[in-house]
């Protein structure tokens, strides 16, 4: 069981929709962080939070919009959204300190129509 | 900057054989390396870890890499394949802080009887 929770695990949307990505961690970590993966290709990063404040933006386009509550929660707000755009959205968290091991979701697959 | 590079995108072995998957780092600072996992529709799972410590080290579900400076390599190693070591299998390099985990493009294990 992973303890990373992401909803929806599925999502279809049009390109003039809003809809949002949750991520739920508690197990204590205080970096978390949004990838995008693309069929047969590997994680690219998209936004790192560190003590809920944004300490990297990959130039992620503005239609895709990040938001950290608080230390437990990570959200990725979607907006007028590209059909380019449908991946797997993986939320992972870490230890800020503990170089690279970092803890998956099982990834909400978006479809944008 | 750093960058790994994984030779060989599909990997088929027979169950019980010998798993050897390859991978070459390249970094300008001492490299923090990983193994991933993803099985079908799953987010990724870490494998092991190199931080510097011992050249061997040893992960879960009976897997191993050894850290090779000479020859700027980390490969995966397990004796012998089980069918539900079938996934792909991404190695990621850090300079040493979390946020900056760079994935090589993976490499899928095929398992046959």
């Amino acid at each position: 069981d992973t303890e990373v929770t992401q909803t929806p695990k599925h999502l279809v949307m049009g390109m003039t929709n809003k809809k949002s990505l949750k991520c739920e961690q508690h197990m204590g970590h205080r970096a978390m962080y949004w990838y995008k993966q693309k069929a047969k290709k590997p994680p690219e990063l998209m936004f790192v939070y560190s003590y809920e404040k944004l300490s990297i933006n990959e130039s992620v386009p503005s239609r895709f919009s990040p938001e950290c509550p608080n230390s437990s929660l990570l959200n990725l707000h979607l907006h007028a959204l590209q059909p380019e755009d449908s991946a797997l959205y993986l939320c992972a968290s870490s230890h800020v300190v503990v170089a690279g091991e970092l803890f998956f979701g099982e990834g909400s697959r978006l479809t944008v129509l | 900057a750093q960058s790994v590079t994984q030779l060989g995108s599909h990997v088929s072995v027979s169950e019980g054989a010998l798993v050897l998957l390859r991978c070459n780092y390249s970094s300008s600072v001492p490299p923090y390396l990983f193994w991933y996992v993803q099985y079908p529709n799953q987010g990724l799972q870490l494998l092991l870890k190199y931080t510097s410590a011992a050249t061997l080290v040893k992960g879960i579900n009976g897997f191993e890499a050894e850290f090779k400076k000479s020859e700027t390599s980390f490969h995966l190693t397990k004796p012998s394949a089980h069918m539900s070591d079938a996934a792909e299998y991404f190695c990621a390099v850090s300079p040493g802080t979390a946020s900056k985990l760079t994935f090589g493009t993976g490499t899928r294990l095929q398992v046959t009887l």
